[in-house]
């Protein structure tokens, strides 16, 4: 059948390369990003947060980058293995909420890896 | 390693009837939540759950909707009298608590068709 919904913008790298994948929050107040990636039937799955009193931090193969002058938040994918192929999703909530806030998330960038 | 578990996979119900969508969170886990996805579309936020109440809530989450922790393990959504526009699925998440990191851990998702 037809598929409803809004277009994702789509990234396609070689295997091997690494990607930026890119969100911009609009939020002033968030002060707690994180990035999901979703796979195909699944729920979204954890990848890397970070405070707003960063700018950088990393993982195993990722990194996430933080922006707030800008209100930027990107994500780098090092080494881009067939696995990451999925959607990226962006989120964005108040730690300073206790941990209750529910997260805004992005509308996704959905990773393509060529082999 | 410990996950969220959703209950059905997929539920199909005609337009007006009530359905119930159950979820079981990390069982060290304080703070429940409710998303939704339509379709091709970005993750929305509908309810935060912690200590036997609603901690927030999006427009979204109307009169139609409730949430239930009936008893130590089970967290329910329902949707008294659904339409059209409710077919999606929809994610628990669970969390652990204010002294502990905020990660929301997803669960697979319920497919909701309303016919």
């Amino acid at each position: 059948g037809e598929s409803v919904g809004l277009h994702l913008p789509t990234l396609s790298v070689q295997e091997g390369d690494n990607s930026i994948i890119n969100c911009a929050y609009s939020n002033s107040a968030s002060d707690y990003f994180i990035w999901y990636k979703q796979e195909s039937g699944k729920g979204p799955q954890f990848i890397i947060d970070i405070r707003s009193n960063m700018d950088k931090r990393q993982g195993q193969r990722v990194t996430v980058l933080l922006n707030k002058t800008v209100k930027h938040l990107s994500l780098q994918i090092a080494a881009t293995q067939p696995g990451d192929s999925a959607v990226y999703f962006c989120a964005e909530n108040t730690y300073s909420g206790g941990g209750a806030d529910g997260l805004t998330f992005g509308k996704g960038t959905h990773l393509i890896i060529q082999p | 390693e410990p996950e969220v578990t959703q209950t059905p996979s997929h539920q199909v119900t005609q337009m007006g009837q009530e359905v119930i969508l159950r979820c079981v969170p990390i069982s060290n886990h304080l703070y429940f939540y409710w998303y939704r996805q339509i379709l091709g579309q970005k993750v929305e936020f509908l309810v935060s759950f912690y200590n036997n109440e609603i901690s927030e809530k999006s427009e979204i989450f109307d009169d139609q909707f409730s949430v239930e922790r009936p008893d130590g393990s089970n967290f329910t959504l329902k949707i008294r009298s659904t339409k059209l526009e409710d077919s999606a699925m929809y994610f628990c998440a669970s969390s652990g608590g204010p002294d502990t990191t905020h990660e929301q851990y997803f669960g697979p998702g319920t497919r909701l068709t309303v016919t």
